[in-house]
């Protein structure tokens, strides 16, 4: 079946612009995670979904950031007058919540270039 | 909170060389530990993971990982690199009944020589 999918797959914008990052889960995945990779760091933990549940936001860096899941499937990540600092590749990742020792599927990303 | 660590940035072998890439984690019970592979331009893949049983673990592609409760490590292993092999690794630590957020180490980049 299908994995999981992203657009766009690159994005370049000026500082101060909005931009929103697009992910398309496994069907049927019920948790849904974002991810921010900057360049020669690890995975920085921005959000998590989980089902009908309240998201865990804990991890969004700023109120800049924003994120929202519809139906329980498609999550659109929203970046709010984007600074230099947040160009990195933003992974988004889903499993089916069975326990916490579920795989994570990972799309292939969104590479963000502020100028 | 868990906390992961792989104390090596970059990583260097030959192709057909034996493989350890190192991944130490913080946690006050048995967690749930992780490893995945990225591809240049690619999403993370898992490798393979450990939540109970049998400590040494076996993964796709030919790796295979121990999980050592004494030394609180989860080192991943390959007998025979092969060139394809290069890439970045990452482990990852979860919390059983806890959050569902696993911790992920900073990645070792894994750099395969002819």
């Amino acid at each position: 079946g299908a994995g999981v999918s992203q657009s766009p797959s690159n994005k370049v914008t000026e500082k101060g612009k909005d931009v929103e990052l697009r992910c398309d889960p496994i069907s049927g995945h019920t948790a849904l995670y974002w991810y921010r990779q900057s360049l020669g760091q690890g995975l920085e933990f921005l959000i998590y979904f989980q089902g009908n549940s309240a998201p865990d936001k804990s991890g969004l860096p700023s109120d800049r950031f924003s994120a929202e899941r519809t139906g329980g499937s498609v999550s659109t990540l929203t970046i709010q007058r984007t600074q230099q600092e947040d160009s990195a590749v933003y992974l988004c990742a889903s499993s089916s919540q069975t326990g916490g020792h579920d795989t994570q599927y990972f799309g292939p990303g969104t590479r963000l270039t502020v100028l | 909170a868990q906390s992961v660590t792989q104390p090596d940035i970059h990583i260097t072998v030959s192709e057909g060389a034996s493989l350890e890439l190192r991944c130490n984690y913080s946690y006050g019970a048995t967690p749930y530990l992780f490893w995945y592979v990225q591809s240049p331009g690619q999403g993370l893949q898992l490798l393979l993971k450990y939540f109970s049983g049998d400590t040494l673990v076996q993964g796709i592609k030919g790796f295979e990982a121990e999980f050592k409760r004494s030394q609180s490590s989860f080192n991943l292993r390959k007998p025979s690199v092969h060139w394809s092999d290069a890439a970045e690794y990452f482990c990852a630590v979860g919390a059983p009944g806890g959050s569902y957020i696993p911790t992920f180490g900073r990645g070792t980049s894994l750099i395969v020589h002819p």
